[in-house]
């Protein structure tokens, strides 16, 4: 079945430093992706999406590219904040954010000042 | 806007006791929510998919006796854990997807403790 494995966490580093979370996934299909982030205390919020190979979502700084030859998609940002401390989740739909979505474990990031 | 609201946001309860969850959609019609479990440092698992008006779709493994979804308006959504024992105790989250909005969107989540 299908399934999305990343890097565990908790990842800490200092503020205006570059970001990397690696995910990998196992599909059946052609899924689409996504990164899904958790803020203290609220629900998850869509960050970015990529639905076909090659694709590249960003928002708020943040990219990932949906790379099908290395069933991959890491989600970068080259200078974190304080206030991007938070628990982030890679995930992938059969279908799109419309669907069932399959997770990864999820990463917590600390920004420290 | 697209804003799901859950509640309670934690709860206590004694082993063989019932309790609800509610899920809600504040600003928009959800024809779809699910339900996902979560245990520590692991990933949200799918519970199950509940479209308004029917019956719940659940995912293998999961009972659905003991796990009572009903999805009565296009605004809620309620999970019942029936008999709660302490392998229950997990954080339960809902989501919703409805036809004027475009995505799926997340609750905060509900901590559940079974003593």
């Amino acid at each position: 079945g299908d399934s999305v494995t990343q890097m565990e966490g908790p990842v800490t580093l200092s503020e205006e430093a570059f970001l990397t979370i690696n995910c990998t996934y196992t599909a059946t299909g052609y899924p689409s992706l996504f990164w899904y982030v958790q803020y203290p205390g609220e629900g998850l919020q869509l960050l970015l999406k990529a639905t076909k190979a090659d694709d590249k979502g960003s928002n708020k700084g943040f990219e990932a590219t949906y790379r099908k030859e290395t069933t991959s998609f890491h989600l970068e940002k080259g200078s974190v904040q304080v206030s991007d401390s938070a628990v982030y989740f890679c995930a992938l739909s059969e279908t799109d954010s419309w669907g069932k979505l399959q997770f990864g474990a999820g990463t917590q990031v600390v920004v420290t000042p | 806007g697209a804003v799901v609201s859950q509640h309670p946001s934690w709860v206590i309860c004694k082993s063989g006791t019932s309790v609800k969850i509610e899920c809600r959609s504040l600003d928009f019609q959800a024809t779809t929510m699910f339900w996902y479990r979560q245990f520590p440092k692991q990933s949200l698992m799918l519970m199950a998919t509940s479209n308004e008006g029917s019956k719940a779709t659940y995912e293998q493994g999961v009972e659905k006796d003991k796990f009572l979804i009903n999805h009565a308006s296009l605004t809620l959504s309620t999970l019942t854990v029936t008999s709660a024992h302490p392998e229950d105790s997990s954080f339960y989250i809902c989501s919703a997807r409805g036809t004027s909005v475009g995505g799926q969107f997340f609750g905060p989540g509900t901590r559940l403790t079974v003593l």
